[in-house]
């Protein structure tokens, strides 16, 4: 059973353009989720969190939305740069990971 | 300040054989933790360390083994080596008291059995 699902396996966004990633789960018991972000050759670096009480959490170019009643996340990045390409991973808070979404921001 | 060390980098095994996977945490941090990532996937739980027991376990063998040493460092150690165990094997290092928040991931180790 797949608990954090991440249905996009690839996106291909214009530099400047708005990227938004999906994330979907199974579990309404988890307290809170996080992404990350994997360049090649690197091992996953965090980047934004959400509480599972707030619906919008905002650090700089990177928001991430909540939407319980739909057991939904995404991660919206303005504007895009192509130093934002990279595999973007979803988790939950026991660190279950989504099979990751491929960005690629091109000029 | 040195982050998550792991080696080696790559490894070619043969199935059947046995390989032992090493890592050391970013300092101040004494929970290690590995995950192995198949071509195409998500990190996945193997086991947790800290105070040189397994915390925790996810759905993996018991080929699957490892240990934490007092200074924190650990390994992971892998028999029998199948086709399937082909994957990259990532390690992360936090503090217990900040449960999932503060993960570091080491580079990973790139294991491939033939």
């Amino acid at each position: 059973d797949q608990q954090v699902k991440q249905n996009s396996p690839s996106l291909s966004v214009q530099e400047g353009r708005i990227s938004i990633l999906n994330c979907d789960y199974t579990n309404s018991m988890f307290d809170y989720f996080l992404w990350y972000k994997k360049y090649p050759a690197e091992g996953p670096t965090f980047l934004i969190s959400i509480s599972s009480i707030k619906d919008k959490n905002e650090d700089g170019r990177f928001t991430v939305f909540l939407n319980k009643s739909a057991k939904h996340l995404s991660l919206h990045i303005v504007p895009s740069q192509p130093g934002d390409s990279a595999v973007y991973f979803c988790a939950s808070d026991k660190l279950i990971f989504g099979t990751g979404t491929r960005l690629q921001v091109f000029p | 300040d040195a982050g998550v060390t792991q080696s080696p980098t790559h490894l070619i095994k043969t199935r059947g054989q046995q390989v032992t996977l090493r890592c050391s945490p970013k300092s101040g941090h004494d929970t290690v933790s590995w995950y192995q990532q198949a071509l195409g996937q998500g990190p996945q739980f193997i086991f947790q360390y800290y105070e040189e027991e397994e915390r925790q376990r996810g759905n993996f063998p018991d080929r699957f083994s490892g240990h934490q040493f007092p200074n924190y460092s650990s390994e992971l150690n892998v028999n029998a080596l199948l086709l399937g165990d082909s994957a990259l094997y990532l390690c992360a290092s936090s503090l217990a008291a900040r449960g999932s928040f503060g993960y570091t991931f080491g580079s990973g180790t790139r294991l491939t059995v033939v």
